[in-house]
């Protein structure tokens, strides 16, 4: 079946690298997804990575593939208290349609 | 601002009624997705439109149904409400609605309240 898994918290000093972690279960996923969810606010597309691919950075963010194990990472460097939101890992399934995780929420401390 | 609007922000009403939620896409988007995110059940998407005609369907109660307008924008109407259906509703819109190839892009959602 579909199925998307995350650890429900995270918490780091500013300045520190955070990892948020992903595993899902559909093999098909053609593309893999994050979100960002600040409070009371919509899902803000943070990045994706095609199925294909390892490795995806875009500035502070790097998406990490591991096809195999079916599993997704988000490291973001030098970690922000305005980072400090929901991550949400999204895989997109053979319908169109997004199948979400339960979201990481992240705590940045000072 | 990811160019999808949603209305009313938010909602709050009675068990029993009927409400109507309304979303607008990203300009040049033909589909448009509905989700619903709620404590106990996390995101679920409910339903997917393309270009005015239904594409994929959802966890959506029978009590809802939705659809897409020539404009291209959606309406979301929930009836015999419950209390249960309290959440924060999403749209999302995507250019083609094409499996796996497409981003979506989410409004900032509408969050519904049930007394």
């Amino acid at each position: 079946g579909e199925d998307v898994e995350q650890s429900l918290f995270l918490s780091v000093r500013e300045g520190d690298s955070s990892v948020i972690n992903c595993t899902y279960t559909d093999s098909s996923s053609t593309y893999l997804y994050w979100y960002k969810q600040e409070p009371g606010a919509g899902l803000q597309l943070l990045t994706y990575i095609f199925s294909n691919m390892d490795m995806k950075q875009d500035q502070r963010l790097t998406v990490l593939l591991n096809k195999k194990d079916k599993h997704l990472s988000l490291r973001i460097a030098d970690t922000q208290t305005g980072d400090s939101a929901i991550y949400f890992c999204a895989e997109s399934s053979n319908t169109g349609k997004l199948i979400f995780g339960q979201g990481t929420t992240l705590q940045v401390k000072p | 601002d990811s160019g999808v609007t949603q209305t009313p922000k938010h909602l709050i009403t009675a068990t029993g009624q009927r409400v109507t939620l309304r979303c607008s896409p990203r300009s040049g988007d033909l589909s448009v997705y509905w989700y619903q995110q709620s404590l106990d059940q996390g995101l679920q998407f409910l339903i997917q439109y393309y270009n005015g005609e239904e594409r994929a369907k959802g966890n959506i109660l029978e009590r809802f149904s939705a659809q897409q307008f020539p404009d291209l924008h959606s309406e979301l109407n929930l009836s015999s409400l419950e209390l249960g259906d309290s959440a924060l509703y999403f749209c999302a819109s995507s250019v083609a609605g094409r499996v796996g190839t497409d981003t979506q892009y989410f409004g900032p959602g509408t969050r519904l309240t049930v007394l």
